[in-house]
Parts: structure tokens; C-alpha cells; sequence
């Protein structure tokens, strides 16, 4: 079975922290994505990496970094968190081989204060 | 670009009544075509999927879908809901030729199941 995880489940942080959010893989997918899902408007790609250290804005890319350098591992970064990005954050992957079947993870949800 | 229309927000299901979801896109080529579920509090998990050959594709838990190209929908059909049915779920589309490889969701469809 393909394992999605993500380290937190649910976080509070301040307006201003630096907020990095992991997700982990076990299935040596290629591709990894991040999400931020709100109501009425759906899962929004922030970012996604095809490859280590190789990465691709998505739709909704401002105000958040990633960073990939291990296969099996990709960061979300808020480097300076503010409440409009108080949201659901999702992770997922895939193998390129596998024509877009992408597995999630369980999500991180994130408040900011 | 791709986009992926679900017109309903909310629908509300006797338990053991049908259940038909609406999914239209907009794609040039032909799409690869996705439903997944998302249960409270959970990530979201694959439903099935359409890639080509027949347009009627069976998927987990007794979902079915219909690919139908001169509508340019995908519709999520299940013959009889039960209440561990009652979730949100959405449709995607990948694009198979662009240079890089992502799917575009629809904004969702949540489930309700009334007793």
C-alpha cells in the first residue's frame, strides 16, 4: 500500500513564524504535489516537484516555498505565515509511470493567528 | 486550460436511494478523468478512474461512472447509498500532453445521507 504521510495533523502558529510543513512518501514516487483545499473552492495546487531539487510553481504560489531534497520527502514553507493562509494542506504523489493517479496524504490543517 | 465543473455544492440522499454526481470538464484532448472521495477529517482517496477504451468504468466501494464525450461529463453514479457513503467528492482532469503533469479538481460535492 502506498503511504502518504504528513507530520501534523492539525498546528496553530502566529502571524510572522516561518510554518514548514513535511510530507513523506514510501512508494519512491517521482512526483510530489501541495494542495491547500478551502470550501467552495476545491484542492488548489501551491507547488509540485517532479524530481529532487527540481520544483514547478502551480495556481497559488505566493506567500509559500518548497523544497525537495530527498526523494521521499517535500516541504511546504510559509516563510512568513499570515491568517488568509489559514487553510486544509494536502500533499500527494505519484509515479510518472502511472498516468496521474495521484495518492494523498491525510492533510495538515493549519490555523494562523 | 482544463477545467472541471461540479454544479452541485450539497445533495442530500435517502439511504438506499441512487445517487448520480455531476461532473462536466473542459479539455481539448481526450482527458484523463478522476473521482475521489474525501471522509471528514481525512485525505482524499481514489474512487476510479477513465483513461480510454470503455466509457462505463466500475470503480471501489459500488461506484460507478460514464464518461460521455459530445456531453463532456463524467458522472458518478451509485446504485444504492449507504450512510458511510455521506462524505465530499470531487472530480479532476489530467491533461495528457502538456509538459508537466497535474490534475485540476473540481470545487467538490458534498454528501448527505438522510435515514
Amino acid at each position: 500500500d502506498v503511504k502518504v504521510t504528513q507530520s501534523s495533523r492539525y498546528l496553530v502558529k502566529r502571524t510572522g513564524e516561518k510554518v514548514f510543513l513535511e510530507c513523506v512518501q514510501d512508494m519512491d514516487h517521482e512526483n510530489m504535489f501541495w494542495y491547500r483545499q478551502d470550501p467552495g473552492l476545491g484542492l488548489r495546487l501551491i507547488y509540485f516537484s517532479y524530481d529532487v531539487k527540481m520544483k514547478e510553481k502551480g495556481d497559488i504560489p505566493e506567500g509559500y516555498s518548497v523544497s525537495r531534497e530527498k526523494k521521499e520527502r517535500f516541504s511546504l514553507i510559509l516563510e512568513s505565515a499570515s491568517t488568509n493562509q489559514t487553510s486544509m494542506y494536502l500533499c500527494a504523489s505519484y509515479r510518472t509511470s502511472a498516468t496521474y493517479e495521484q495518492y494523498f496524504g491525510p492533510g495538515t490543517r493549519l490555523t494562523v493567528t | 486550460a482544463q477545467s472541471v465543473t461540479q454544479p452541485d455544492i450539497h445533495i442530500t440522499v435517502s439511504e438506499g436511494a441512487s445517487l448520480e454526481l455531476r461532473c462536466n470538464y473542459s479539455y481539448g484532448a481526450t482527458p484523463y478523468l478522476f473521482w475521489y472521495v474525501q471522509s471528514p477529517g481525512q485525505g482524499l482517496q481514489l474512487l476510479l478512474k477513465y483513461f480510454s477504451g470503455d466509457t462505463l468504468v466500475q470503480g471501489i466501494k459500488g461506484f460507478e461512472a460514464e464518461f460521455k464525450r459530445s456531453q463532456s461529463s463524467f458522472n458518478l453514479r451509485k446504485p444504492s447509498v449507504h450512510w458511510s457513503d455521506a462524505a465530499e467528492y470531487f472530480c479532476a482532469v489530467g491533461a495528457r500532453n502538456t509538459g508537466f503533469q497535474k490534475l485540476v479538481f473540481g470545487t467538490g460535492t458534498r454528501l448527505l445521507v438522510s435515514p
